[in-house]
């Protein structure tokens, strides 16, 4: 069975530009989280989908960052205009369902110069 | 939001020795998994353990739930168990929280 797979890998953006990232949840999972690491931290939940609508987006700084799960599969999570306090890795994770396990991408390694 | 906290923050460990890592958490959840972090970043899966007892190898987990907390055992330690370990719990609302992890490493 295939896992989470995101793209780009390493993506490195001068500060005020925009960048999207890509994510592709495991064959049937409803649920889909995007979620922000950075360097030293745990992981940060930034948004959270069920099937295509949004369950938490509570801490996704919404001036800057947008997040979508058209057709409640593929998502896409978008910085513009992005910050140098924006880098850090983006992880993805799905899982069948809210209280069901999770599984996590490699993730996208953004660096804002 | 609920609190998840995890001790100890830093751990150094000769190769071969025991080592127990906890979590606690502030609120009722009904999801509880413990990931290990490589040092490519990488999130790997260890337990999904809710409640109970699992064990995986050298590897075993205990979560009380009633009690809030959830112990990480690691046994015969290699430095290959080096990396960040994390517990993450999903509450009554149905969001995903990680802690604030426990670095591991082991030295030869």
């Amino acid at each position: 069975e295939a896992g989470v797979a995101q793209s780009p890998r390493y993506k490195i953006i001068e500060k005020r530009q925009s960048v999207a990232f890509w994510c592709n949840p495991i064959s049937g999972h409803a649920t889909l989280y995007w979620y922000q690491q950075i360097l030293g931290q745990g992981p940060k939940l930034l948004i959270q989908f069920q099937n295509n609508g949004v369950v938490d987006d509570s801490q996704l700084p919404k001036d800057r960052f947008s997040a979508e799960r058209l057709k409640g599969v593929d998502s896409t999570l978008k910085i513009q205009p992005a910050k140098l306090e924006d880098s850090a890795v983006y992880l993805c994770a799905s899982s069948l369902v809210y209280v069901t396990e999770a599984f996590f991408g490699q993730g996208t390694r953004l660096t804002v110069v | 939001g609920i609190q998840v906290e995890q001790s100890p923050p830093d751990l150094i460990l000769q190769e071969g020795a025991n080592s127990t890592l906890r979590c606690n958490f502030s609120d009722s959840v009904n999801n509880l998994q413990w990931f290990h972090q490589n040092p490519w970043g990488q999130l790997i899966n260890l337990f999904y353990i809710p409640s109970g007892t699992k064990q995986n190898g050298r590897l075993s987990a205990t979560t009380v739930a009633t009690e809030r907390y959830s112990l990480l055992y690691i046994s015969s330690s290699q430095t290959t168990d080096s990396g960040v370990y994390f517990c993450a719990v999903t509450n009554t609302g149905n969001q995903f929280y990680f802690g604030t992890g426990t670095s591991l490493t082991v030295i030869p």
